[in-house]
């Protein structure tokens, strides 16, 4: 079992509030992963980090942002979030070049 | 946002069988495939992975097959178990050290006692 954790497993909120989805890993990794997934569908890329002070933006454009400070943490923030942000939230993680991801649980998000 | 899913293509097997869930991957110079097992409500959990010097690698009860001359990847697992039921994506990368994995649509696979 992987060791890479997210806050909340599960959240609802209205229209316009401000979240940040919490995503942690405890195995040192430098290379860590944001990624969107709808019902049934497949995942979406929407931000990366190499490293501490490193992000990118994934290949789904997104109105999220993201800060890599520590190396453990990633946390993704929604200014104002939109019924159209309603999906399940996918965090992961690397050891290297061309390694396999670790993922967390997911946070499910519902925007009202 | 949230949409409406498509339909993930279904494999149906009963509990014994082997399966077989098939990917078609899209850039050729990718050199690096994994697969993953995602069951309701959880993560992607890695299965098995593979590199472009390969074309079969075995685990336990899940071998890997890659074709590269047509782009394709394959999974097959021995003896499924209801416990095997989930939904299967395959994901390449190109091993540059800077480039991301992409990921697959997906199939669900369906393993009935």
């Amino acid at each position: 079992e992987a060791d890479i954790y997210q806050t909340p497993r599960y959240l609802v909120i209205g229209t316009g509030k401000k979240i940040t989805l919490e995503c942690s890993q405890t195995m040192g990794h430098d290379k860590m992963y944001w990624y969107q997934q709808d019902p049934g569908m497949e995942l979406h890329l929407i931000h990366y980090s190499y490293g501490v002070n490193s992000t990118e933006k994934g290949d789904l454009s997104s109105e999220s942002t993201v800060s890599r400070i520590r190396t453990e943490h990633f946390p993704l923030t929604l200014e104002s979030a939109r019924p159209s942000h309603t999906s399940q939230y996918l965090c992961a993680s690397e050891a290297g070049m061309g390694n396999e991801q670790f993922f967390g649980p997911g946070t499910r998000l519902t925007v009202l | 946002g949230e949409s409406v899913g498509l339909h993930l293509p279904t494999l149906s097997v009963q509990e014994g069988d082997n399966s077989i869930i098939n990917c078609a991957y899209s850039n050729s110079a990718s050199d690096y495939f994994i697969w993953y097992k995602q069951e309701s409500g959880k993560g992607p959990q890695f299965i098995i992975d593979i590199r472009s010097n390969m074309d079969k690698r075995q685990g336990q009860r899940v071998t890997v097959l890659l074709n590269k001359t047509v782009k394709h990847l394959s999974l097959q697992i021995a003896a499924t178990q209801p416990g095997d039921s989930a939904v299967y994506f395959c994901a390449e990368n190109i091993n540059s050290g800077y480039s991301t994995l992409t990921f697959g649509k997906g199939t669900m696979l369906l393993v009935s006692p």
